[in-house]
């Protein structure tokens, strides 16, 4: 069964501080990771990652895939209360499907 | 940006009765809707596809008689839990791409308590 398994599952930390969220992914056919930021229930998208070692960059945000390890980190520096959410990373596979993980909930406190 | 709609946000309802989620793509042609399936603490879980005018693609496990998908045309698909039961009471969620593209729109998300 394919599983994306991300870590940690919560994280507490002060405004101005930089975290990385972990995904790692079990696929036979591999087209793409993705990442979301969930608040208020919708998720937006991130980034889409098809390639190993291009970091991906949004601001504050980046990310980057290494396809042999089948792993993503998502790194977000000098953290604002507003990135308060749940990050999710979701993998694509053969078909169109998403296979998400269970997110990792992130709190910024001021 | 793209936007999808979906209604209601949330419903109660009786067990035993039918619920209708609505996901409407406001400016663009959804060729293709997913529904997905979020229980608390847990990550979405896909329930179907749909590709306007065809049959929906159930993912395994999921009743396609008790979920009801309807995508007639290019910017709304339904879901119909029919039946409802409490077990059904989760958070179901659309989302939405256009032909040839990557990216995923997703709604805001209904909740539903089935009592």
């Amino acid at each position: 069964e394919d599983k994306v398994v991300q870590s940690p599952l919560s994280l507490v930390v002060h405004e101005g501080d930089t975290v990385t969220l972990n995904c790692s992914y079990e696929v036979t056919n591999f087209r793409s990771l993705l990442w979301y930021k969930q608040e208020k229930k919708a998720p937006t998208f991130l980034f889409m990652l098809t390639s190993s070692g291009i970091e991906k960059k949004s601001g504050r945000l980046s990310s980057i895939l290494d396809k042999k390890e089948l792993f993503s980190i998502l790194n977000i520096t000098a953290t604002q209360t507003g990135d308060s959410a749940v990050y999710l990373c979701a993998r694509q596979g053969g078909s169109e499907k998403l296979v998400f993980g269970k997110g990792t909930k992130l709190t910024v406190n001021p | 940006g793209a936007v999808v709609s979906q209604h209601p946000s949330w419903v109660i309802c009786k067990s035993g009765t039918s619920v209708k989620i609505e996901c409407r793509s406001l400016d663009f042609q959804a060729t293709t809707m997913f529904w997905y399936r979020q229980f608390p603490k847990q990550s979405l879980m896909l329930m179907a596809t749909s590709n306007e005018g065809s049959k929906a693609t159930y993912e395994q496990g999921v009743e396609k008689d008790k979920f009801l998908i309807n995508h007639a045309s290019l910017t709304l698909s339904t879901l119909t839990v029919t039946s409802a039961h409490p077990e059904d009471s989760s958070f179901y969620i659309c989302s939405a791409r256009w032909k040839g593209g990557e990216k995923l729109f997703f709604g805001s998300g209904t909740q539903l308590s089935v009592l």
